[in-house]
């Protein structure tokens, strides 16, 4: 098993430009979600989705759109990318409730840098 | 999901056992406490939750106090492969929208060798 992949792992945008993480599980989970840390800070959740074809905001929702059309994969699109949304986004997945230990698992990270 | 205050760095030597403590003074009955760590540059990984009891597994043990109002996590024997950020998360048992963890900033665990 891959676990959780996300592509690309590096990128660089100018601003305005527009571009799409992909995030890939091959265990079956039903969660999955997007997560941006900045240096010396936690994880912040951009966005969830419980189910194919649901998403739900997190924390900081602005400046990006996800969508979950297949149960495997979850996409995080930035419309028009803005130094702010330098980052390093992480995505996860976990399974739903009902006796798992409620873990959640990462992927490695994509590193995007806006100039 | 309550909140938790964990300090910002401790440091332990190699072999010794790391102790870090974690605050969740507003928990409420039914949350569960979680451990992740997160090693330089990579995804956090989890490392062990409980409600209520102390628990043990291969990489730690949770201690957690009779009120529930704080824990500690214990890595018995520290490695320097376990420098990393530890976050003490308090979360509402896992489903649907509940599943969602908030991440602090944990607190710094510098293994010295």
């Amino acid at each position: 098993n891959a676990g959780v992949t996300q592509t690309p792992k590096f990128r660089v945008l100018k601003t305005g430009q527009s571009m799409t993480l992909l995030c890939a599980q091959d265990m079956n989970h039903e969660y999955m979600y997007w997560y941006r840390q900045d240096p010396g800070m936690g994880l912040r959740l951009i966005h969830y989705s419980v189910g194919e074809g649901t998403t739900a905001k997190g924390e900081v929702p602005d400046g990006y759109n996800v969508s979950r059309l297949k149960k495997q994969n979850f996409l995080l699109g930035l419309e028009s990318a803005a130094p702010s949304q330098t980052s390093v986004y992480f995505c996860a997945s976990s399974p739903r409730g009902g006796g798992h230990t409620g873990e959640l698992f990462f992927g490695e990270g994509s590193r995007l840098t806006v100039l | 999901d309550a909140k938790t205050t964990q300090p910002p760095s401790m440091d332990c030597a190699e072999g010794r056992a790391a102790n870090l403590p974690c605050n969740h003074s507003t928990i409420s009955g039914n949350e569960y406490v979680y451990w992740y760590r997160q090693i330089h540059s990579q995804g956090p990984q989890y490392i062990i939750h409980g409600l209520k009891n102390n628990e043990t597994n291969e990489m730690a043990s949770l201690i957690i106090t009779e009120d529930r109002k704080s824990s500690t996590l214990i890595l018995p024997h520290a490695t320097l492969r376990d420098t990393a950020v530890y976050y003490c998360i308090v979360r509402l048992p896992h489903t649907g929208a509940n599943s969602k963890l908030t991440f602090g900033k944990g607190i710094t665990l510098s293994v010295r060798p």
